[in-house]
């Protein structure tokens, strides 16, 4: 089955600790990404990366951070310099004509 | 990437047809106009993606007229399980403002009503 994992689809996390979300694609897609929702928010992009061991910041990287050492691996870790992490955490990748993004199933993210 | 505007709410009988249009004045000659739905805590679903004149798939049609500032997707006779949000998303990662980074808007919520 081709397409997007994201997991874990709910995690709890306590005060001051780190996270990490795990995103794996086998599309075979250069790009992917990483987006955080609010409940009845639009999308709003924390890291992007084009290829390989590279990635960039977007609009709200403050308190993450993610690596690509894999084509098909993307992990976001929630750090604990994240003051407000609940959220819900949605990661793409992006190929083909118009180089078009495709979203995984999202992973909500609770802090108690 | 173009800025896009699109209504924030609309609602509709269920049995009718649906047109949620978006506008996006500065679109760039390369960038393709792709639309995705949103149910709640699930991810954005691909609909219909497309450059000019007109696409159709199973699911929607889109509408893009000749100077392509606008566009309009056409849900035929919805159902109550076509509630959900729309985005509307012009650009083409990588090639946009020359470098990789893809924004989305609020995006239309659309009621069906019964």
């Amino acid at each position: 089955d081709g397409g997007i994992t994201q997991s874990p689809k709910y995690l709890f996390r306590k005060e001051g600790q780190n996270v990490t979300l795990s995103c794996e694609q086998n599309l075979n897609h250069d790009a992917m990404y990483w987006y955080r929702q609010d409940p009845g928010q639009g999308l709003r992009l924390i890291y992007y990366s084009q290829i390989v061991n590279d990635f960039q910041k977007g609009d709200i990287a403050e308190g993450y951070s993610v690596s690509r050492e894999k084509k098909e691996s993307f992990p976001l870790t929630v750090t604990s310099a994240q003051k407000n992490p609940t959220a819900f955490y949605l990661c793409a990748s992006s190929g083909g004509t118009g180089n078009t993004i495709y979203f995984g199933e999202g992973s909500w993210l609770t802090v108690v | 990437l173009a800025k896009t505007t699109q209504p924030i709410s609309m609602d509709s009988y269920e049995g009718q047809e649906v047109n949620i249009t978006c506008s996006h004045n500065n679109i760039a000659t390369n960038d393709y106009i792709t639309w995705y739905q949103q149910f709640p805590s699930q991810g954005p679903r691909f609909i219909i993606q497309g450059y000019k004149t007109k696409v159709t798939n199973e699911v929607a049609s889109l509408f893009i007229p000749a100077d392509r500032k606008s566009s309009t997707l056409s849900l035929p006779r919805v159902s109550l399980s076509d509630t959900a949000v729309y985005y509307c998303l012009v650009g083409v990662p990588g090639l946009s403002g020359g470098y990789q980074k893809v924004t989305f808007g609020t995006g239309t919520k659309l009621q069906v009503i019964p």
